[in-house]
């Protein structure tokens, strides 16, 4: 069972486009739902989260939206930098002390 | 914010040998630590949770005679990968968890090449 399906595998965006990656789940029990950032050859950092509480958090120019009710969450990167060219997972996960789930990945390229 | 470093970053060896790679957390006591492995272009796999001072939960489909984890401190967690074979070259990453802000932390990574 396929817990987490993250789309688009790839994404192509102009600089200072807006770049948008989805993420669809069907566990209802998790309950923090965080984007993660990895670089070629690094370990994944964390971006932005968010708690199932709150329909959207904003931080610079990231964001998340969440449908609790159509169990999906997205990112949203608003004004896209080449420097934000990374791959994205979204990892959401049941409890504090649980493991991430990770998404597919998305590889984000920002055009100069 | 907090640190988990790794170390090596990378590593190359014969098939037949082992290897430890060594995940610390810097700032941060982690009851938690896990271990992951990702091939290139795909997502990282979860490889097994450990918690200080007891064994390793492995995932199913991983060998836990073939990957040993000790968890032995709280801020220190090793993966040896034994008897090592070019399929398991891979990049390995660790996660440390902060019980203070129940947030994880990932290392820096650790590329293996099995010749």
């Amino acid at each position: 069972q396929q817990q987490v399906k993250q789309s688009p595998q790839s994404l192509i965006v102009q600089k200072g486009g807006i770049s948008i990656i989805n993420c669809a789940y069907e566990n209802t029990a998790f309950d923090y739902f965080p984007w993660y950032q990895q670089f070629p050859g690094k370990g994944p950092a964390l971006l932005i989260a968010i708690r199932p509480d709150v329909s959207e958090k904003k931080e610079g120019r990231f964001t998340i939206s969440f449908n609790k009710s159509a169990k999906q969450f997205s990112l949203h990167i608003m004004d896209s930098q080449p420097g934000d060219s990374a791959t994205y997972f979204c990892a959401p996960r049941v409890g504090s002390a649980r493991q991430l789930t990770f998404g597919s990945g998305t590889q984000l390229t920002v055009l100069p | 914010g907090a640190v988990v470093s790794q170390h090596p970053s990378w590593v190359i060896c014969k098939s037949g040998t082992s290897v430890k790679i060594e995940c610390r957390s810097l700032d941060f006591q982690a009851t938690t630590m896990f271990w992951y492995r990702q091939f290139p272009k795909q997502s990282l796999m979860l490889m097994a949770t450990s918690n200080e001072g007891s064994k390793a939960t492995y995932e199913q489909g991983v060998e836990k005679d073939k990957f040993l984890i000790n968890h032995a401190s709280l801020t220190l967690s090793t993966l040896t990968v034994t008897s090592a074979h070019p399929e398991d070259s891979s990049f390995y990453i660790c996660s440390a968890r902060d019980p203070l802000v129940v947030e994880q932390f990932f290392g820096p990574g650790t590329r293996l090449t099995v010749l």
